[in-house]
């Protein structure tokens, strides 16, 4: 099984600020990762797909890099209502999610 | 426009069985894969079980392999997953979700529901 780790676990933050969250594969996942916003209470919301392809919808502030074990989710300029839990989720191999990052106000 | 809406959630004695419903609207669940994520209270997302858009192909994480039965009613566009030999780490809000296609078991979620609530408990 291919194990997916994020980190940090939890980033403190100011609107504004650029926010760089990272995610690792155990193994090579080329392009296969994808990920999702999720708010208190609430589904999760795809942001972002083969590593970075933003989803219809979704501000341009958000993007992500990375292939094979590697990859990053960007927040240019960070927004209210950005504050919130991010997960990666690699597709290469069955599928399995990171363990979260929580985005918190400074 | 795509929605999905779970059901069936409540407390069940540990050993005991539910079945979860998550009616679609806006598209048909024979089009897409489709599939069932969990998350633990406080705790990350774990992915269940996936069907294919034809129903033929079904694929589970190993967690619940051989307790957990997911299908769909075309006539009613709906999805369920039927879970049996409950335990207590079986307790989580469980999501459905839409692929964006048709019969890969790899793939990501481009749509959930809100989520129906088990607990498992005595």
């Amino acid at each position: 099984d291919i194990q997916m780790t994020q980190s940090p676990s939890t980033l403190s933050a100011s609107v504004g600020d650029r926010v760089t969250i990272t995610c690792r594969a155990s193994q090579s996942i080329n392009s296969w990762l994808a990920w999702y916003q999720q708010k208190p209470g609430k589904a999760p919301k795809l942001l972002i797909y083969k590593a970075s392809t933003l989803q219809s919808g979704v501000p341009a502030r958000f993007s992500g890099s990375g292939s094979g074990t590697e990859f990053t989710l960007t927040v240019s300029s960070l927004q209210p209502d950005d504050f919130a839990s991010y997960f990666c989720q690699q597709y290469h191999s069955q599928l399995s999610f990171g363990g979260g990052t929580k985005v918190e106000i400074k | 426009e795509v929605q999905l809406l779970a059901s069936g959630g409540g407390l069940i004695q540990p050993g005991g069985s539910l079945r979860l419903s998550c009616a679609a609207s806006g598209f048909n669940v024979n089009a897409y894969a489709m599939g069932w994520v969990r998350q633990a209270p406080g705790k990350g997302l774990e992915w269940v079980s996936i069907i294919s858009g034809g129903g033929d192909n079904t694929y589970y994480a190993d967690s619940v392999k051989g307790r957990f039965t997911i299908s769909r009613d075309i006539s009613r566009n709906t999805l369920y997953l039927h879970l049996t030999s409950l335990r207590a780490g079986d307790t989580a809000v469980y999501y459905c979700a839409k692929t964006t296609l048709f019969s890969s078991p790899r793939h990501f979620f481009d749509y959930w529901g809100q989520g129906t609530l088990v607990t498992v408990s005595s």
